[in-house]
């Protein structure tokens, strides 16, 4: 298995732009979560879903944030309108069961000038 | 949820050397999980205890579980140069949800 797959890795925007992370989770997991690391505030869980449902999205910041699961196989993280301080290092992670072992993707680094 | 607390927040060691660093927690858990973190990189999973385990072995890891005290330690063995990384412990609790800790930064030295 490729393992949990982000695009983009890299993204420089600026402000007031919509951003869209992208996310394909290990094949037969039914979980995935989306967190985001900054120096400032570590690693804070988003949101998170159980067979494409959001289960969980108290730790979206604000409204300019969203995110959707449309199948098992795909999810996205938008940002709109971004700002500055959304610059992070925004991770998406599977899991086969709510508690087990979870699968982190490479992350995508986001700036926003 | 909660957030796992990890001491020291940095350790300095030499190759070959032992690192240990813990991990205290505040509520009741289902497990407790280890990650590590190269600079600019994922996370990635190391080892996974369960409330009903005391200890874990996986290599060179050693993991302990003290659920009366709720904290937890790792134990890297005969380090090396790759163990450089930070190292984050996740008490996970029933609603599924993984809180990590500031993380320990653990450097070898040559």
């Amino acid at each position: 298995d490729a393992g949990v797959i982000q695009s983009p890795r890299h993204e420089v925007t600026e402000m007031g732009q919509e951003v869209t992370l992208r996310c394909k989770p290990i094949s037969g997991h039914d979980y995935l979560f989306w967190y985001r690391q900054t120096m400032m505030r570590g690693l804070e869980l988003l949101i998170y879903f159980n067979n494409n449902v959001p289960i969980d999205d108290s730790g979206m910041p604000e409204d300019r944030f969203s995110a959707k699961m449309p199948n098992a196989s795909f999810s996205t993280l938008k940002i709109q309108p971004s700002e500055p301080r959304d610059s992070a290092v925004y991770f998406c992670a599977s899991s086969p069961t709510g508690t087990d072992t979870q699968y982190f993707g490479p992350g995508t680094r986001l700036t926003v000038l | 949820s909660q957030q796992g607390e990890e001491d020291p927040q940095a350790l300095s060691i030499q190759e070959g050397e032992n690192a240990t660093m813990n991990c205290s927690y505040k509520t009741s858990i289902n497990n407790l999980q280890w990650y590590r973190q190269n600079s600019g990189r994922g996370l990635v999973h190391l080892i996974l205890i369960r409330s009903n385990e005391r200890e874990k072995h996986s290599g060179r890891l050693r993991v302990t579980l003290d659920t009366s005290k709720k904290s937890s330690s790792l134990l890297i063995t005969a380090s090396r140069a790759a163990d450089t990384a930070s190292y984050f412990c996740a008490p996970v609790s029933n609603d599924y949800k993984l809180s990590f800790g500031a993380g320990t930064t653990v450097t070898v030295r040559a």
